[in-house]
């Protein structure tokens, strides 16, 4: 079975990083392409934030492009997120999220999802 | 980018009853490989959201018969036959055609 959890701080303070992980567990991650961050802020709707693949290979929204860095750890069999100069408005439930590559070419597994607090 | 637009943004339904979700996309959903990747999910409070359509019409495992998906291009449409209490949350459509990927507003399925 297929379990995704991602795992890291629950409180950031504004202009620090956030730093997440997802370990991937019962499926090996450099089997597909791409691996997901969502979040969602309280109340709010889905924003896609990016996604990576194991090649390295790495997109993200262009309203958070230039503060994000995701990474595949193929050992680890886990992928993480870095948010830099995080702001109130960075306060959300992050999940992660594999988008099935083979067929679907969508978001097929998710986990439970973290709430990150951006407060001083 | 892709706009991805709900439409409601909030539906109350009677149980039993039917109820449609439309979603609209800025520019054609349609890959260069011929596949449109318009996706539906659900989402209860409290928990992530779950795959209920991928490809426009082809329901994921699990997903009982009531839900179905239509739609071409720009316009795609969920549609429940009937609805159960189960099926309370919120739905959104999202796009895998293209990055930036992108969701819907979100549609509020509520029981009358």
């Amino acid at each position: 079975q297929v379990q995704l959890q991602e795992s890291g701080p629950r409180l950031v303070k504004p202009s620090e990083t956030l730093s997440l992980t997802c370990d991937v567990s019962g499926y090996p991650i450099n089997s597909d392409c791409f691996w997901a961050w969502i979040r969602q802020p309280p109340g709010k709707g889905l924003e896609w934030i990016g996604s990576v693949c194991h090649t390295g290979t790495s997109y993200y929204n262009p309203s958070l492009e230039s503060r994000v860095t995701m990474a595949v750890d193929t050992p680890k069999n886990q992928f993480s997120l870095k948010l830099s100069s995080v702001t109130a408005a960075d306060t959300a439930v992050y999940y992660c999220a594999r988008r099935e590559a083979q067929d679907l070419w969508a978001f097929d597994l998710w986990g439970r999802g973290m709430m990150i607090t951006v407060s001083s | 980018d892709v706009v991805m637009t709900q439409t409601p943004l909030s539906s109350p339904v009677t149980l039993g009853q039917p109820a449609s979700i439309s979603c609209r996309s800025s520019q054609s959903l349609v890959h260069g490989d011929g596949n449109t990747y318009l996706s539906w999910l659900h989402q209860r409070p409290g928990q992530p959201p779950r795959l209920l359509i991928y490809k426009i019409s082809n329901r994921f495992s699990g997903v009982p018969d009531r839900f179905s998906g239509s739609g071409a291009g720009t316009d795609f449409t969920l549609k429940i036959s009937r609805v159960e209490a189960e099926d309370v949350g919120v739905y959104y459509c999202m796009q895998a055609t293209q990055f930036p990927y992108s969701f819907g507003q979100g549609t509020k399925l509520e029981i009358k």
